[in-house]
């Protein structure tokens, strides 16, 4: 257990549709990353949030968002769903350099 | 771009010692991470390097060469729940972290 929590576990979507995935950070981590991960293959990096900043972002397009909350807690946004969409969302709490996996988000698009 | 680069799939008995080679091409390198993920389950954090040289934790051991883009982690005293997949990350100056795809380890008796 790493202390980082993330609601729902399972979610299934219509394309078009939008979602909010959440991700509460173990205690006392103020940066979190987000994460997706297709099958059989490696998390590949969406963004990451400092002390409700944005500080990083990989090569996703702008409708995927995202919002860090005082108490460092998360949410990643999807507008516009598309079928690629579907993977598992991860997302990881850190305060150093060590990053803490939650235990993901398997969204389906249909 | 960035290429991580790591062997599909590998096989190793019980006891024994493995290792799993992990190369990377990046344009600004801030440190390379090793991470266990066992099937259904989300990554686990086993090593970081951000200077050359090798980094000792228990049976599980990371090396570094930046100037050869070289990496691996080696797994002493195998045992059957080290079977997983074990993804190797580079962190690049902006924070972005390029995971490869995975070296996914069975363990036999």
């Amino acid at each position: 257990e790493t202390g980082v929590t993330q609601s729902p576990t399972h979610l299934i979507k219509t394309r078009g549709q939008q979602v909010t995935l959440r991700c509460s950070s173990q205690s006392g981590h103020n940066t979190v990353s987000w994460y997706q991960q297709a099958l059989g293959q490696g998390p590949q990096f969406i963004f990451q949030y400092y002390r409700e900043e944005e500080n990083g972002r990989g090569n996703f397009p702008p409708r995927f968002s995202g919002l860090q909350f005082p108490n460092y807690s998360s949410e990643l946004n999807v507008n516009a769903l598309e079928l690629d969409d579907s993977a598992l969302y991860l997302c990881a709490s850190s305060l150093t350099s060590e990053q803490y996996f939650g235990p993901g988000t398997r969204l389906t698009v249909t | 771009g960035q290429n991580i680069d790591q062997p599909t799939e590998m096989t190793a008995t019980e006891g024994a010692i493995v290792q799993i080679n992990c190369t990377y091409q990046t344009s600004g390198f801030n440190g390379l991470f090793w991470y266990q993920q066992h099937a259904g389950e989300a990554p686990t954090f086993l090593s970081y390097n951000v200077l050359d040289g090798l980094e000792e934790k228990g049976r599980f051991s990371s090396f570094l060469s930046r100037s050869k883009g070289y990496s691996y982690l080696l797994l002493k005293e195998l045992q059957m729940k080290d079977s997983a997949s074990y993804l190797c990350a580079v962190r690049e100056g902006n924070n972005d972290m390029r995971f490869g795809a995975g070296t996914r380890l069975t363990v036999k008796p």
